[in-house]
């Protein structure tokens, strides 16, 4: 079984700062992990992945997520906020000895502040 | 330069009268699925075709069924809406279903409203 957990339904931060939205993951082998982005009554876009490797993987508009196995966590991270970045995250899972559907997690709505 | 391409954007229906959402991809791409997404919440999935072969979810209503006449489209047919259906259908693609690494593409939705 696989599943994921974002414990914050809201971040919010003021541009220009550092910005974190959390994931947890649970699967029986290892994790295939995802990011997407959902702006205002869009479809979700893909962010990032972890596969295997480096535990910072990079992705667009400048997000990076660190995958730690020991904590079972992909966080999502910015260095510095955008008022642009404002919308739903959604941290996805897919075990390598499971299906191929991912599993969602319920999304973080980021609130970035002038 | 749209990849998965959703028609139409924006569907008002009324209750229990039939209603039929489309998708069409450019990818080739051998899965499609069909997510069914409320206020903010995480897309849930219905089902989805891995090439002809239909997957139904087990907790996916009757009242919802899904046609791919071919590898480019994708049809989601609601045969009696309810009010509770009112969402936002997401129709996504990915391929090489058995690699699991592999992302989805989404379409841009359609808003479901049932009056």
């Amino acid at each position: 079984a696989q599943s994921v957990a974002q414990p914050e339904d809201q971040v919010n931060v003021a541009e220009g700062n550092p910005l974190t939205v959390k994931c947890t993951y649970s699967v029986s082998g290892n994790p295939y992990l995802f990011w997407y982005v959902q702006y205002p009554n869009r479809g979700l876009q893909f962010l990032l992945k972890y596969i295997t490797g480096d535990n910072l993987v990079k992705g667009s508009y400048g997000f990076e997520a660190e995958f730690n196995k020991s904590q079972t966590s992909f966080h999502l991270k910015k260095p510095s906020a955008l008022v642009s970045d404002s919308a739903l995250y959604f941290c996805a899972v897919r075990d390598t000895r499971g299906s191929y559907i991912p599993t969602f997690g319920r999304g973080t709505s980021l609130i970035v502040h002038p | 330069d749209a990849m998965v391409i959703q028609n139409p954007r924006y569907q008002v229906t009324q209750f229990g009268k039939p209603v039929t959402l489309s998708c069409s991809q450019t990818l080739n791409h051998n899965v499609m699925y069909w997510y069914q997404q409320k206020s903010s919440q995480a897309p849930k999935l219905l089902f989805h075709y891995y090439d002809k072969d239909f997957n139904n979810e087990a907790d996916t209503p009757d009242n919802f069924q899904s046609r791919r006449p071919n590898t480019s489209f994708c049809f989601l047919d609601i045969r009696s809406p309810g009010l509770g259906d009112a969402a936002m259908y997401l129709c996504a693609t990915s391929s090489r279903a058995g690699v699991t690494n592999e992302k989805l593409f989404f379409g841009s939705g359609t808003q479901l409203s049932v009056l």
